[in-house]
């Protein structure tokens, strides 16, 4: 049973791109929350989501970003027009129920920068 | 909001030593407990958690305590080794289903 796969691993943009990052939850999970992390800082709440539905997206910027969840594929995490403040490791982690009666997994992360 | 605040924000101790992190939270709602330890540029894995209706864990040299009426758990790792050293994080959760993370305590074990 693979674990939570996210890509890329890294990923570099210009500010004013747009950056994409995936992630591929555990086999038999539906439940996804994606969290940034800035150096030395702890993990901040982004978003969390079923299937074709945001379930609390309190912790996510209201401009540039957004967060889907399809019913086939894997979920993604899309920042319009980056700045050079998005740099941060993004984490996504996965749960076959909500996270605060299970464990949550969490992926290796999508480092990105922006240059 | 939820607040989470863990103490303290570095910790350097001797290997074979004890090592006590405490996390102070104020979400009344929290009912899951969990550390996790976090390598440089690596994921964070959870090591040990707790639910709300338990009040001590014990897996090996690792072990959490609760006490919910203070809203505070702390986690106690024994015998410390060199490969102890890390980032350690509280992320208490409700049924909201979000962790919220404290921000970290650098633990560093001298051989």
């Amino acid at each position: 049973n693979a674990g939570v796969m996210q890509n890329p691993r890294h990923l570099v943009r210009r500010r004013g791109q747009e950056a994409r990052l995936r992630c591929s939850p555990m086999k038999g999970h539906s439940h996804v929350y994606w969290y940034r992390q800035l150096p030395e800082e702890g993990l901040k709440f982004m978003v969390y989501l079923q299937k074709e539905n945001i379930i609390d997206e309190s912790g996510m910027p209201k401009e540039r970003f957004s967060a889907e969840f399809p019913k086939e594929g894997p979920s993604i995490l899309r920042i319009q027009q980056v700045v050079r403040g998005d740099s941060a490791a993004y984490f996504c982690a996965s749960s076959p129920d909500q996270a605060s009666t299970t464990e949550a997994f969490f992926g290796q992360g999508t480092r990105l920068t922006v240059v | 909001g939820e607040n989470v605040e863990q103490h303290p924000s570095t910790l350097s101790v001797q290997e074979g030593d004890s090592a006590v992190i405490k996390c102070t939270y104020s979400d009344s709602a929290s009912n899951y407990f969990p550390w996790y330890k976090q390598e440089l540029g690596k994921r964070p894995q959870l090591i040990i958690d707790i639910r709300s209706n338990v009040g001590e864990k014990k897996d090996q040299r690792i072990a959490v305590t609760l006490n919910k009426t203070a809203k505070h758990f702390s986690l106690h790792i024994t015998e410390t080794q060199p490969e102890d050293s890390a980032v350690y994080f509280c992320a208490p959760g409700s049924n909201t289903g979000k962790l919220i993370f404290g921000q970290g305590t650098t633990l560093q074990v001298k051989p």
